[in-house]
């Protein structure tokens, strides 16, 4: 069983346009996460839901707008798309867990989705 | 911003050989968690290190937390062509609402030459 999917695997698009991309958990975790991974490999947090809630919103353009319409779930629209917003994208989830050497939380990915903006 | 300044960028070895990667920040995180990346896929964590000085390891991965809580270091004993791959660290702050934002360093990509 997948534990975080993301769809499509791969998107290749037209600067301008539009797009989405979905994201569901089966974990039953609280907080949820868009990452951008660059061509560098650098990975940075883009978004946080916790509870469908938006608890953090990195600087990132305006144009990029996430949706949770319940926990499980987390999308992410895309409009005006540019040449700079191809990367991979990654979904995450997460679930805080205090056990007695401290705060544990682990992140789990899913398979990313390889945007191609040209 | 916190940043995590992961060294080296590139490492290429023989197999067999010994390697540390390190993590370092001038800024003191609640826990630092190491990941491995394939190619085409999302990383996995391999350790979670919570206490200043802690040491886990990890079959041939030993890990290790700064005593300030402000760097970390992965090292790898004998290392095989299976070990081949992106190491992230990942340095974790309480970000409101019971959840933990990862800062994460600029990876390391390591390669074991057979």
């Amino acid at each position: 069983d997948t534990a975080v999917s993301q769809t499509p695997k791969y998107l290749v698009t037209q600067m301008g346009n539009d797009k989405s991309i979905k994201c569901e958990q089966n974990l039953g975790h609280d907080t949820m996460y868009w990452y951008k991974q660059d061509s560098k490999k650098f990975l940075k947090i883009m978004f946080s839901y916790n509870n469908k809630e938006l608890i953090i919103n990195e600087t990132v353009p305006n144009r990029f707008s996430p949706k949770s319409p319940d926990k499980a779930h987390l999308n992410l629209h895309i409009n005006s798309l540019e040449l700079g917003d191809s990367a991979v994208y990654f979904c995450a989830s997460s679930q805080v867990v205090w056990g007695a050497s401290g705060v544990h939380n682990e992140q789990f990915f899913g398979p990313g989705t390889r945007l191609t903006v040209l | 911003t916190q940043l995590l300044e992961q060294s080296p960028q590139f490492l290429s070895i023989q197999e067999g050989e010994n390697l540390t990667v390190y993590c370092n920040s001038s800024s003191v995180f609640s826990s630092l968690q190491w990941y491995r990346q394939e190619p085409g896929e999302g990383p996995v964590l391999l350790v979670t290190v919570v206490t200043g000085g802690e040491v886990k390891k990890l079959k041939r991965l030993t890990f290790q937390f700064g005593d300030a809580r402000k760097d970390s270091s992965l090292h790898i004993t004998a290392a095989q062509t299976g070990d081949t791959g992106l190491y992230l660290c990942a340095g974790a702050r309480h970000s409101g609402a019971g959840s933990y934002q990862l800062t994460f360093g600029k990876g390391t990509k390591l390669s074991v030459i057979p």
